[in-house]
This record gives C-alpha cells, structure tokens and sequence, in this order.
C-alpha cells in the first residue's frame, strides 16, 4: 500500500536556527497537507500543496510539492520557540486516479527549540 | 477545535475491560475517522465514515469496533481492551465538499490499559 515517509524524526535547534522536515510517498500524490501538533496537543492543519513545483509561504515557514508529486518539504527560517511540536505530512489515499477519502501521514518529525 | 469534542479526555483501564471513546462534532461534517498515535509511528487509521450507513476499516482494525449513531457523532470501542492498546486516541473529520479532504481533529484521548 501507499506510504508516506518522513524525515528526520526529531530534530534539535538552537533559536534562531533554520529547520527542514522532508516527506516523501512511495506514490504519486494528488496534493499534499501538512499539520503541525504542539506537545500535549491534537494536530492542526497548516496547509496543502496541489500543483508540481509548488512552492507557498506562511511567514517564516516555506513549503515545497516536489516536481514529480512524490516528495515535500517544509522549511523554518530561524525557529522560534512557539514553533515546537511535531510537524506531520499527509498525502490523500488514491488508485487509478480514484480518492479515498483518507490520508496516510508521515511519521511525523519531532522539533525542539532550545532558547 | 472546539467544534470537535472527545469525551473521555483520559481514561485508565484494566486488561479485558470494554471501553468506549466518544467523539461529536458541531461542524456539520459528513466524514469521521478514528486514528491512534504512538511514538515515532505517526497517526495511523483505525477506522472512518462516509455516512451514517458508511464505515470502514482503517489498517489497525483489529480489536477495535464503531458505531455512527448521528453524522454528528462517531464512537470507537475497544471490546476487550489489551495493554498494547494504550496510546492517544483523536477523532478527525473531514467534508466531501472539500476539494482535497483536508481534517479537523478532536483534542485527543489518553487511553492506558494496565
């Protein structure tokens, strides 16, 4: 079946630092969402990505749809410590061109940030 | 959200008990889901609605069964709970008028089976 890969799982940095989380789906996605869930708390949806090459900005994060549909990252400018919590990428469950109304996540990739 | 309620919010419970999760939404959402998370293996499926008349396994459905009794509501039941079955628990939905389905998600319930 489809699977969704995401690296690194946790990632460790210092304020002010950058930070990228990569996703990457044994199959091609139609779109793909990413979440983010603080640390006791439940997962919000940030964002999707539709077309190949995407490329879409919420303030200091960037989110990239690679060309081929398959892969994704996420990117922190210089981190700060509201952004810990773990970032997930979900990517929507489909065959021959048909959804199935569900979503397989990623693994999620765990971010502290040290003041 | 708000919109998104799970009772109950923790729960401890013994080996061979039966446990009921409940989960109501206020958003007027026509597609539920039940995922468990655990440490470093993300949210996984357990299972989902289309509609009242609509469910279906998830990948980790054994063990596990639902019942939709309203669209508003959504309750997941674990029959004879094992302690391999403590995680967090979270009810999503989700709309078909939605272009690319993206989910709302309740805010979780802790479940440890001792």
């Amino acid at each position: 079946g489809q699977q969704v890969m995401q690296i690194p799982q946790y990632q460790h940095v210092q304020e002010g630092e950058d930070f990228t989380t990569y996703c990457n789906s044994s199959t091609t996605l139609s779109n793909i969402q990413w979440y983010k869930q603080r640390p006791g708390g439940h997962p919000v949806f940030l964002i999707q990505l539709v077309k190949s090459g995407e490329v879409k900005k919420q303030k200091r994060l960037t989110f990239q749809f690679g060309e081929a549909k398959k892969n994704s990252s996420l990117h922190i400018t210089a981190t700060q410590t509201t952004d810990v919590g773990t970032y997930f990428c979900a990517g929507p469950v489909s065959a021959g061109g048909t959804s199935y109304g569900k979503l397989t996540f990623g693994q999620g990739t765990i971010l502290t940030v040290h003041p | 959200d708000a919109d998104v309620t799970q009772t109950p919010r923790n729960r401890i419970t013994k080996t061979g008990k039966r446990i009921m999760l409940e989960c109501s939404q206020t958003k007027g959402h026509d597609r539920m889901y039940w995922y468990r998370q655990d440490p470093g293996l993300g949210l996984r499926l357990i299972y989902y609605s289309f509609d009242v008349k609509d469910i279906n396994k998830g990948e980790i459905s054994d063990g596990y069964s639902v019942s939709r009794q309203a669209q508003a509501k959504f309750s997941l039941s674990l029959e004879s709970a094992i302690p391999n079955q403590t995680a967090l628990y979270f009810c999503a939905t989700s709309s078909r008028a939605f272009s690319y389905n993206e989910q709302f998600f309740g805010p979780g319930t802790r479940l440890t089976v001792l």
